[in-house]
């Protein structure tokens, strides 16, 4: 059973560009969750999804950034004219049944640069 | 709300040395109580969780952590330090929902 998967694992945008970054969870997970690890500190929660659902999107900045799980495909992290702020390590989480009683599995995450 | 505070950024043990690495949380209901572990480019993996069955919680890699009510903590040890063990820990509460609060994490180094 393969793990979470993301890709790509580096991304290098420049000021203004779109990111778009790619979660394939756990084979039989419907949960997934996207994280944000600043450096030197610990994982920020953006958004919770389930399949074509967002479920909570509490942690995501209101502009720029958008989520989706759709009923095919795997998950989207989009952020659109982005930053220099934006610069950090994305991670991808996947559970087969709600948190958080449940475990969530981790990809190795998305190191985004903004040039 | 939750929320929780991992006292000390760096912590260096010689290898066969006692690791300790201290975790203290805050959360206005009961708690669900994890340890991760980070290793250089690569995601988080869980040690160990803790959901209100025995307060001595034993995970992978020969670490344990100890649910302490009284002192709100949840220290992660091992009685004995690998050069393997030298990794990024993190701590993470969760009480209702499906958030998780990550602590800032601390980086253990483990000296031959």
């Amino acid at each position: 059973n393969a793990g979470v998967m993301q890709n790509p694992r580096h991304l290098v945008r420049r000021r203004g560009q779109e990111a778009r970054l790619r979660c394939s969870p756990m084979k039989g997970h419907s949960h997934v969750y996207w994280y944000r690890q600043l450096p030197e500190e610990g994982l920020k929660f953006m958004v919770y999804l389930q399949k074509e659902n967002i479920i909570d999107e509490s942690g995501m900045p209101k502009e720029r950034f958008s989520a989706e799980f759709p009923k095919e495909g795997p998950s989207i992290l989009r952020i659109q004219q982005v930053v220099r702020g934006d610069s950090a390590a994305y991670f991808c989480a996947s559970s087969q049944g709600a948190l958080p009683a449940d475990t969530q599995y981790f990809g190795p995450g998305t190191r985004l640069t903004v040039l | 709300a939750q929320s929780v505070t991992q006292l000390g950024s760096h912590v260096s043990v010689s290898e066969g040395a006692l690791v300790l690495l201290r975790c203290n949380y805050s959360s206005s209901v009961p708690p669900y109580l994890f340890w991760y572990v980070q290793y250089p480019n690569q995601g988080l993996q869980l040690l160990l969780k803790y959901t209100s069955a025995a307060t001595l919680v034993k995970g992978i890699n020969g670490f344990e952590a100890e649910f302490k009510k009284s002192e709100t903590s949840f220290h992660l040890t091992k009685p004995s330090a690998h050069m393997r063990d030298a990794a990024e820990y993190f701590c993470a509460v969760s009480a209702t929902g499906n958030q998780f609060y990550f602590g800032t994490g601390t980086s253990l180094t483990v000296i031959p």
